[in-house]
């Protein structure tokens, strides 16, 4: 079954650092997300990209967050300089339909630790 | 501002129990609105999921029950097992934007 992957699994950074995390979507998917999951809370969404550029974006997506999708395959999110509320789980999320029976398959997340 | 609210937090049932979790929402632009189960340190899977043209979708042991009219829906896990322990998340999408409820741990004791 195609699945979306996600490294790493576990990253743990200095406060200020830059983080990147990483995603490969499932093949055939058009539309990429990134949600996070803050530690026993509800997961959030945080920004869609569509045909190489932000559909939409939450409030918590701010400049310091971007997303890329340097090639055909990895759908990248970066935080700039990460603060300690950063810690979180970052799931990826990819559906080949963005409305009706939108079906997102999520990867297993990236935790993000910031110290 | 809390869009889907989700209730209880959390559950606990013994085996070939019924856990049912309850979920609102406001935002009438909603148009399709999926139930996840998470494990731990697991991504969100989605389980069912139904559309607001339809009142009530089974498959297998889960079944969700829409009304469309009050706003709300519900998920049911029939014969509940001991896998079934997890915590599940209501969602409801606008144009690929998923708004999760807080999620319900459920806990099926043997």
């Amino acid at each position: 079954e195609p699945e979306v992957t996600q490294t790493p699994s576990h990253q743990v950074t200095q406060m200020g650092q830059e983080v990147i995390l990483r995603c490969v979507p499932i093949s055939n998917h058009l539309y990429f997300y990134w949600y996070r999951q803050i530690l026993g809370q509800k997961v959030e969404f945080l920004v869609s990209f569509y045909n190489n550029e932000i559909s939409e974006k939450s409030e918590i997506f701010d400049d310091q967050f971007s997303v890329e999708r340097p090639d055909g395959s990895n759908f990248t999110l970066k935080i700039r300089s990460t603060k300690l509320e950063d810690s979180a789980m970052y799931f990826c999320a990819s559906s080949d339909n963005h409305s009706g029976a939108n079906v997102l398959t999520f990867g297993a997340g990236s935790r993000l630790t910031v110290l | 501002q809390q869009q889907v609210k989700q209730s209880p937090q959390s559950l606990i049932v013994q085996k070939g129990g019924i856990p049912i979790i309850n979920c609102a929402y406001e935002n009438t632009a909603f148009d399709y609105f999926p139930w996840y189960q998470q494990f731990p340190g697991k991504g969100p899977a989605l389980l069912i999921a139904i559309r607001p043209d339809v009142s009530e979708k089974k498959e297998g042991r889960f079944t969700i029950s829409f009304n469309k009219s009050a706003k709300q829906f519900s998920l049911h896990i029939m014969d509940s097992q001991p896998g079934d322990s997890a915590t599940y998340f209501c969602a409801a999408n606008s144009w690929g934007k998923l708004q999760f409820g807080a999620g319900t741990q459920v806990v099926v004791t043997p």
